[in-house]
């Protein structure tokens, strides 16, 4: 049981260059969330999903695109790299629950740096 | 977007010091709040859940208190150990699994 995994773990970029980020999890969850994390503001929700086929924004979505069309991956793809997107990039999945209460389950992260 | 408060952002302790941090949050529309343990180079795990106003959880040498009327909970950690050394976040959850993360406070305890 893997959990939750990403590939790559590292990647650096030029500005304007593409790259597409992979979660794959294991644990049969129906949510899966992308988040970046940046020195001093915790982590920000980039995109969600709440199951297969389905996509939503989250709080940071401009930039960046998702794709579900598996249950058990989430892509998060970047068109047109720009140097504002260096940061580290975690996935996190988890079951649904509508009190709030389920524990969400992150990956090891990617490192990005676009130059 | 909602303000998820984190204080102290970082804090130096002696090896053995009990210690604790705040996570303010709002006290409107409150479903759960969360607590990870975020160790450099790792993924951020869950330590708490808390949900009912009044609350207080403990794991080991760590405990946690929830007040939602008044928009706060405490992370409590007694006899700091080196190993206890990471980034603590809050996470406030206000419409089923939604987390909205604080700022994250760093601890490092010295031998």
């Amino acid at each position: 049981n893997a959990g939750v995994t990403q590939t790559p773990k590292f990647r650096v970029l030029k500005t304007g260059q593409s790259m597409t980020l992979l979660c794959a999890q294991d644990m049969n969850h129906e949510y899966m969330y992308w988040y970046r994390q940046d020195p001093g503001m915790g982590l920000r929700l980039i995109h969600y999903s709440v199951g297969e086929g389905t996509t939503a924004k989250g709080e940071v979505p401009d930039g960046y695109n998702v794709s579900r069309l598996k249950k058990q991956n989430f892509l998060l793809g970047l068109e047109s790299a720009a140097p504002s997107q260096t940061s580290v990039y975690f996935c996190a999945s988890s079951g649904v629950d509508w009190a709030g209460t389920d524990t969400q389950y992150f990956g090891p992260g990617t490192r990005l740096t676009v130059l | 977007i909602l303000n998820v408060e984190q204080s102290p952002q970082s804090l130096h302790v002696q090896e053995g010091d009990s210690t604790n941090f705040t996570c303010s949050f709002p006290s409107s529309n409150f479903y759960a709040l969360h607590w990870y343990r975020w160790e450099t180079a790792k993924s951020p795990e869950a330590l708490f859940v808390m949900t009912l106003n009044g609350d207080e959880k403990k794991k080991g040498r760590i405990s946690a208190t929830l007040n939602t009327k008044e928009g706060y909970s405490y992370l409590y950690i007694k006899g700091s150990q080196p190993e206890d050394s990471a980034t603590y976040l809050c996470a406030f959850s206000n419409a089923g699994n939604m987390l909205t993360f604080g700022g994250g406070t760093r601890l490092m305890v010295k031998p």
